[in-house]
């Protein structure tokens, strides 16, 4: 079973410009969540969708954001790109079975996004 | 603010002792609590896992202790060897209807010399 692929691997982009990364899940998961990992903050969470609606979203700006499509493969956007953006980003996928379910949340490689 | 505290920041062992990493938790929420092992230029993945309702669950070489009443939990990596080196993250999360968001640690830098 393929795992989670995350495309493109590396980002080059310059301030100010906007980017968008996508996630395609392992087959049969519904949950798809991003995370942002710097060095100085480590890994830290964007927002979680399930069934094309965000569920859940952490404390950033407003100029995150991402959706999901149908088929449960996800896209975030960053906007007005700023230095600080630079970081490898993550998605995870999980398959979700109902309340109570063990959340195992399985990542892709990520997206390395370097702002200049 | 850091819902989860790790420590230590980075740890050498030798080959064939024991790497402990400790990590502690403030929401009482939390019922889910993993650890992840990431290589260079990978993704985290999932090393093993446990809930609060038990004390202490082993996989292998890996053991979690938890300590429910002192809101703290760590990982035992016995017989420590080379491709063990690695950066371990711990976390947490409780089931909810608004998603599973998992707060990690800040991540420990194992190496483990021969």
């Amino acid at each position: 079973k393929a795992g989670v692929t995350q495309t493109p691997r590396y980002l080059i982009k310059t301030r100010g410009q906007q980017v968008t990364l996508s996630c395609s899940p392992i087959s049969g998961h519904r949950s798809v969540s991003w995370y942002q990992q710097t060095p100085g903050q480590g890994l830290q969470f964007l927002f979680e969708y399930f069934s094309e609606t965000q569920r859940n979203k952490g404390n950033f700006p407003g100029r995150f954001s991402g959706r999901q499509f149908s088929n449960s493969r996800s896209e975030m956007n960053v906007s007005t790109l700023e230095l600080g953006d630079s970081a490898l980003y993550l998605c995870a996928s999980s398959l979700e079975t109902g309340a109570g379910a063990k959340n195992i949340q399985y990542f892709g490689a990520g997206t390395r996004l370097s702002v200049l | 603010q850091q819902q989860v505290k790790q420590s230590p920041q980075s740890l050498i062992v030798q080959k064939g002792g024991i790497s402990i990493i400790n990590c502690a938790y403030e929401n009482t929420a939390f019922d889910y609590f993993p650890w992840y092992q990431q290589f260079p230029g990978k993704g985290p993945a999932l090393l093993i896992a446990i809930r609060p309702d038990v004390s202490e669950k082993k996989e292998g070489r890996f053991t979690i202790s938890f300590n429910k009443s002192a809101k703290q939990f760590s990982l035992h990596i016995m017989d420590s060897q080379p491709g063990d080196s690695a950066t371990y993250f711990c976390a947490a999360s409780r089931d909810s209807n608004s998603g599973y968001a998992l707060n990690f640690g800040k991540g420990t830098s194992l190496l483990v010399t021969p």
